[in-house]
């Protein structure tokens, strides 16, 4: 079975300051990761996901998260945030072979203020 | 426009009175899905589809059932709803050729 811990509930941040989310996973399998925003009163949107290849993911608005396997990790940063970032973002896997299931973190709550 | 499509966006209920959710989409995916969203506790799996007349549990069925009749339509059926059901839920599909996911809207679920 696999589990996805987020270790920050909620991260406040200044404008134009950078941010790093972490997330960690446990699985006895090879596994997917993604990263998902979800903006007030919105549904989830991808923002960039690792499935093989280049340990280093870009994905949509500035973000970039690196896999390593070896301390079962894939932490999501921006370098400069801006106020349209305040959102909730959610780490999942999932296992190659469990036909899409997504097994989510808890969220972290990103607050930007000026 | 690729879509998934969810209704009603918001209800309110009260125990024990049938309800279902429908959802919608237009990208021919075989793989649909239903979450429920809770505080502190991200988006738990209801249950899953991988075809037409294919379903099966999630992490969180009890109080839940599905049906899926048709390759676009994936309805979640609450009987009996109690409060504790009372929760965001979503709809998704999952393209297999990119193993992505496209999430509903989310449906807002008050039972009193």
């Amino acid at each position: 079975a696999q589990s996805v811990t987020q270790l920050d509930s909620q991260v406040p941040v200044f404008e134009e300051a950078p941010v790093e989310l972490r997330c960690n996973y446990s699985s006895s399998v090879s596994v997917y990761l993604f990263w998902y925003v979800q903006y007030p009163n919105q549904g989830l949107q991808l923002l960039l996901k690792y499935l093989s290849g280049s340990t280093l993911v870009k994905g949509i608005n500035g973000f970039e998260a690196e896999f390593n396997k070896s301390q079962t990790s894939f932490h999501l940063r921006k370098p400069s945030v801006h106020i349209s970032d305040t959102a909730e973002y959610f780490c999942a896997v999932s296992d190659p072979d469990s036909w899409g299931k997504l097994q989510f973190g808890a969220g972290t709550q990103v607050v930007v203020t000026p | 426009e690729a879509q998934v499509t969810q209704n009603p966006r918001y209800l309110i209920t009260v125990t024990g009175k049938k309800l279902t959710v429908t959802c919608s989409q237009n990208m021919n995916h075989e793989y649909m899905s239903w979450y429920r969203q809770d505080p502190g506790l991200g988006l738990r799996q209801i249950y899953y589809s991988m075809n037409v007349e294919v379903t099966d549990k999630g992490d969180v069925p009890e109080g839940y059932k599905v049906s899926r009749k048709e390759k676009r339509n994936f309805p979640l059926i609450l009987e009996s709803p109690s409060p504790n059901q009372t929760s965001l839920y979503f709809c998704a599909t999952r393209q297999s050729s990119t193993d992505t996911q496209y999430f509903g809207p989310g449906t807002r679920l008050t039972v009193l």
